[in-house]
């Protein structure tokens, strides 16, 4: 079975605290994603990356930045935690490129519960 | 810009009723639109998708929904509601002429309960 693969389901952390919240994926996918969900906000896209190395920003950026090292690993890193990235975390995966029957479908890990206090 | 909106943050229905949860899109080009479940605790999972095939789409559960151009709509149905279907869903759409980097737009989502 495919995954996607979240190393922390929740986390308590300090106003300040550096934050890593890891993703891994077994799919040899090259597009990954990192959302935040907030009640009625739905999911807003904060990064993606399609290739190693490669990023780009989405809808809501600001305070965090991300790292791909390695095609299956992709990090969403919080510099200094404030109580407002206080949300759940989804990341998720996809091919590049299309399939015979058009879009491309995501495929999510179960989510990182992140607690700033 | 694409956009989605959900009508209704909370829907209840009755085991064994009718499920219509409502999604209406917003594109300057014809999109591509996928409903998504997510049940306590776990990530989202897909439901359905449209990508300019058949305008009626089935997907798994028994759910199927409608693309509808002339009104912009893609509502998620279900003749028979089940315990089970008790989950948040979300209606996303994407640009298919993003080539090969499906960032999906995301709906806020419906919360549906269903009644014993």
């Amino acid at each position: 079975d495919v995954k996607v693969t979240q190393s922390s389901r929740y986390l308590v952390k300090r106003t300040g605290e550096k934050v890593f919240l890891e993703c891994v994926q077994d799919m040899d996918h090259e597009n990954m994603f990192w959302y935040r969900q907030d009640p009625g906000l739905g999911l807003r896209l904060i990064y993606f990356s399609y290739d190693v190395k490669m990023k780009e920003k989405g809808d809501i950026p600001e305070g965090y930045s991300v790292s791909r090292e390695k095609k299956e690993r992709f990090s969403l890193i919080l510099e200094s935690a404030s109580t407002n990235q206080t949300s759940m975390y989804l990341c998720a995966s996809s091919l590049l490129g299309r399939t015979t029957s058009g879009a491309n479908v995501l495929t999510f890990g179960a989510g990182s519960r992140l607690t700033v206090l | 810009a694409q956009s989605v909106t959900q009508l209704g943050s909370h829907v209840s229905v009755s085991e064994g009723a009718l499920v219509l949860l409502r999604c209406n899109y917003s594109s300057s080009v014809p999109p591509y639109l996928f409903w998504y479940v997510q049940y306590p605790n776990q990530g989202l999972q897909l439901l359905l998708k449209y990508t300019s095939a058949a305008t009626l789409v089935k997907g798994i559960n028994g759910f199927e929904a409608e693309f509808k151009k002339s009104e912009t709509s893609f509502h998620l149905t279900k003749p028979s509601a089940h315990m089970s279907d008790a989950a948040e869903y979300f209606c996303a759409v994407s640009d298919p002429s993003n080539f090969g980097n499906e960032k999906l737009t995301f709906g806020t989502g419906t919360r549906l309960t269903i009644i014993p």
